[in-house]
């Protein structure tokens, strides 16, 4: 069965540290992957993706993410958190061969302390 | 802005009423995905359609339905609506699935409020 995982529903981290938020995937075909944020009150905002190429994919407001396709694990990263960076992220699939399918993690708040 | 656009924003309706949700996708993006949010939820796939066409069906009730025109927008119909439909609707869309252009990521609307009393 197809599926995203993110197994932490909250992330806490001071602001100035680096910061993870975990993802795995189980999807037929070669996965898309992708990494969405969403601001209170907002609609998801597209951060980066993953489709094929450098394991290490840069996105938007400083944003990376690390494909490891033998852990089948999609983790974004930030190597310097800000307060602003405070919102709920989630992960994302689609489907390598039902392109149809969209399937998207439980979401996991990331807090960002002064 | 992500180019999409969902009308209305708030909705406030009784328990046992219909309401319609629109969205307007992206230009050029001829699928649409409905998706429901409720509070400190994730996001729960409900429907998709390619070019007036459904393609794809998530958890959606059966007092749930779903259509796209042939300009592309879509509604989302809910009926005999109870208090457990207070959520967060989003609609989101893509550009042509299985195109040369698609670069597969979705294109969220800001989201239909709706709220059950």
């Amino acid at each position: 069965a197809q599926s995203v995982a993110q197994p932490e529903d909250q992330v806490n981290v001071a602001e100035g540290n680096p910061l993870t938020v975990k993802c795995t995937y189980s999807v037929s075909g070669n996965p898309y992957l992708f990494w969405y944020v969403q601001y209170p009150n907002r609609g998801l905002q597209f951060l980066l993706k993953y489709i094929t190429g450098d394991n290490l994919v840069k996105g938007s407001y400083g944003f990376e993410a690390e494909f490891n396709k033998s852990q089948t694990s999609f983790h974004l990263k930030k190597p310097s958190a800000l307060v602003s960076d405070s919102a709920l992220y989630f992960c994302a699939v689609r489907d390598g061969y039902n392109f149809n399918k969209f399937y998207f993690g439980s979401g996991t708040k990331l807090n960002v302390k002064p | 802005d992500s180019g999409v656009t969902q009308t209305p924003k708030h909705l406030i309706t009784a328990t046992g009423q219909r309401v319609t949700l629109r969205c307007s996708p992206r230009s050029g993006d001829l699928s649409v995905y409905w998706y429901q949010q409720s509070l400190d939820q994730g996001l729960q796939f409900l429907i998709q359609y390619y070019n007036g066409e459904e393609r794809a069906k998530g958890n959606i009730l059966e007092r749930f339905s779903a259509q796209q025109f042939p300009d592309l927008h879509s509604e989302l119909n809910l009926s005999s609506l109870e208090l457990g439909d207070s959520a967060l609707y989003f609609c989101a869309s893509s550009v042509s699935v299985g195109g040369s252009s698609n670069t597969g990521e979705l294109f969220f609307g800001e989201g239909s409020r709706l709220t059950v009393l």
